[in-house]
C-alpha cells in the first residue's frame, strides 16, 4: 500500500529559529512530491513541487530536499516567523496511465511562539 | 496558477439535513476533485468530478451520500446528504493544473468547514 509518513506530527518552536520536517513515502513510482502549507481553516497552498530527479528546491525561506534512493523528503524552514505557524503537508503523487494519484500524509503542526 | 473559491465557507446544520457544497475555479480544468479532512487527519479523496459524466467514488463513499455534479469545466458541486455529526469535516475542492513550471501542480480551494448537530 503506498503510503506517506510525516514526522514529527507537531512541532513548537521560538521565532528566529529554523526547524525541518520529514517525510517518508513507499509510494513507487511517483510523478512528483511536494509540500503544502495549511494555514487553520484554509485549504493547502503548494510550497514546493520536485520530479523524482530533483535533490532540492527552494521557494523563500523553505528548503525542499528529496533523496528517491532512501524515499525521504524534509522541509526545512529557515529563521522562522509567527506567520508559519500551520500544518505542512507532503503529498506524494503516482502518475500512472494517465491518472492522477496523490497520496496525503497526515501533515506536521508547527507553531511558532514569539 | 488556479484560484477557486468555494461557497458556503463555514455551516452548522441540522442531522438529517443536506448542504450543497459550490466550487468555482477561474480557468478551466480537467480534473477536480472533492476532499474531506477530518479534523487532526489527512485529505481523504470522496471523489473525482467528472464534467459530463458521473463522478467516480473511491472506496467508502457512494453517490447517494455524496451527490455531485460536474455542468461545466468551472464548476462543481458536492452535496453532503442526510447529515450526521460524523459529516462534521472541512470539505475541500481541489484543480490540478498550471503550465510551465506549475504544470500538474493540485490547487486547493479556501474549505468549506461544516458542523453537524
Amino acid at each position: 500500500k503506498n503510503q506517506v509518513e510525516q514526522s514529527p506530527q507537531s512541532l513548537i518552536i521560538l521565532e528566529g529559529k529554523n526547524c525541518t520536517l520529514q517525510c517518508n513515502y513507499t509510494v513507487s513510482p511517483f510523478s512528483n512530491l511536494r509540500w503544502y502549507k495549511q494555514d487553520t481553516g484554509r485549504g493547502p497552498v503548494s510550497l514546493t513541487i520536485m520530479t523524482f530527479s530533483e535533490n532540492t528546491k527552494s521557494n523563500g525561506r523553505y528548503t525542499a530536499t528529496l533523496d528517491a534512493d532512501t524515499k525521504q523528503s524534509s522541509l526545512h524552514i529557515t529563521a522562522s516567523q509567527l506567520s508559519d505557524s500551520a500544518s505542512y503537508i507532503c503529498v506524494v503523487t503516482l502518475s500512472s496511465g494517465g491518472s492522477y494519484i496523490p497520496t496525503f500524509g497526515r501533515g506536521t503542526s508547527l507553531i511558532v511562539h514569539p | 496558477s488556479a484560484v477557486i473559491s468555494q461557497k458556503p465557507s463555514r455551516d452548522i446544520c441540522q442531522r438529517g439535513t443536506s448542504l450543497t457544497i459550490q466550487c468555482q475555479v477561474d480557468s478551466q480544468v480537467t480534473m477536480m476533485f472533492w476532499y474531506r479532512q477530518q479534523p487532526g487527519q489527512s485529505l481523504t479523496l470522496i471523489a473525482t468530478a467528472n464534467q459530463g459524466s458521473e463522478a467516480t467514488y473511491e472506496s467508502g463513499f457512494v453517490i447517494d451520500k455524496f451527490p455531485i455534479s460536474r455542468p461545466n469545466l468551472t464548476f462543481s458541486t458536492l452535496t453532503v446528504s442526510n447529515m450526521s455529526p460524523e459529516d462534521s469535516s472541512i470539505y475541500l475542492c481541489s484543480v490540478v493544473g498550471g503550465e510551465g513550471a506549475h504544470k500538474d501542480t493540485q490547487y486547493f480551494g479556501p474549505g468549506t468547514r461544516l458542523t453537524v448537530l
